[in-house]
């Protein structure tokens, strides 16, 4: 079975300060994509970081980075030096390639609250 | 600026209704998607269509059909509401992607339905 796991329902950190969403995903598929999205209170879906399975660095964006352990099944997203306007819903996502038309697996996601 | 738009963004039904959630995409992107979202439960997947009058069940179609007459355009409908598709909808395109290479959605800002 296809899956993304997000075991961390809420997390909190001081303003400034790294902090690290958890994911592991379950597929067979060789080929796949690892995604993270983040959901203001506003309710948009903000698109973060994109990571292919055959990658061989970790992707980075900005203050966001992707810690990809492809051993382990594990994609968890960093975001160093937190603000305020971080504090939201993030979810962990996956694509499997070879089965076609682009599905997007989606975690239950982990509520980030930015503290000052 | 390219975007994803559903008609509404508060709606209240009342149960036994037949109810139609609009979305047009302005992106020429091939593949459409609408998810449910709920606490807990991150996004699941209700349909998906990957062309013009083609469609394809995701992981909870019970209770919904869709409608895609044009490439812009993908309808999400309830054909008789009731309480427990009270839930935030998203509708979602994506460009179709290679062997290899994923490409993540743009989404709409989402339709929270209230059925009474």
């Amino acid at each position: 079975a296809q899956k993304i796991t997000q075991t961390q329902p809420g997390m909190f950190v001081q303003e400034k300060e790294a902090v690290t969403l958890d994911c592991t995903y379950d597929t067979s598929d060789p080929s796949y994509g690892l995604f993270w999205y983040k959901q203001p209170s506003s309710g948009e879906m903000i698109f973060l970081i994109y990571q292919g399975s055959y990658d061989q660095q970790n992707a980075t964006e900005g203050r966001y980075s992707l810690n990809f352990q492809k051993a382990r099944k594990s994609a968890n997203l960093v975001i160093s030096a937190s603000q305020l306007g971080d504090s939201a819903m993030y979810f962990c996502a996956m694509m499997p390639l070879s089965g076609g038309y682009n599905k997007l697996i989606f975690g239950a996601g982990t509520r980030l609250a930015v503290h000052p | 600026d390219v975007k994803v738009t559903q008609s509404s963004r508060y709606l209240v039904k009342r149960t036994g209704e037949k109810v139609f959630l609009e979305c047009v995409q302005d992106m020429d992107h091939e593949n459409m998607f609408w998810y449910r979202q709920d606490p807990g439960l991150g996004l699941r997947l209700i349909y998906f269509s990957y062309d013009v009058k083609m469609k394809e069940k995701g992981d909870i179609p019970e209770g919904y059909s869709v409608s895609r007459e044009k490439k812009e355009r993908f309808s999400l409908i309830l054909e008789s509401a009731s309480t427990n598709q009270t839930s935030m909808y998203l509708c979602a395109s994506s460009r179709e992607g290679s062997r290899g290479r994923a490409y993540g959605y743009t989404f709409g800002s989402g339709t929270r339905l209230t059925v009474v």
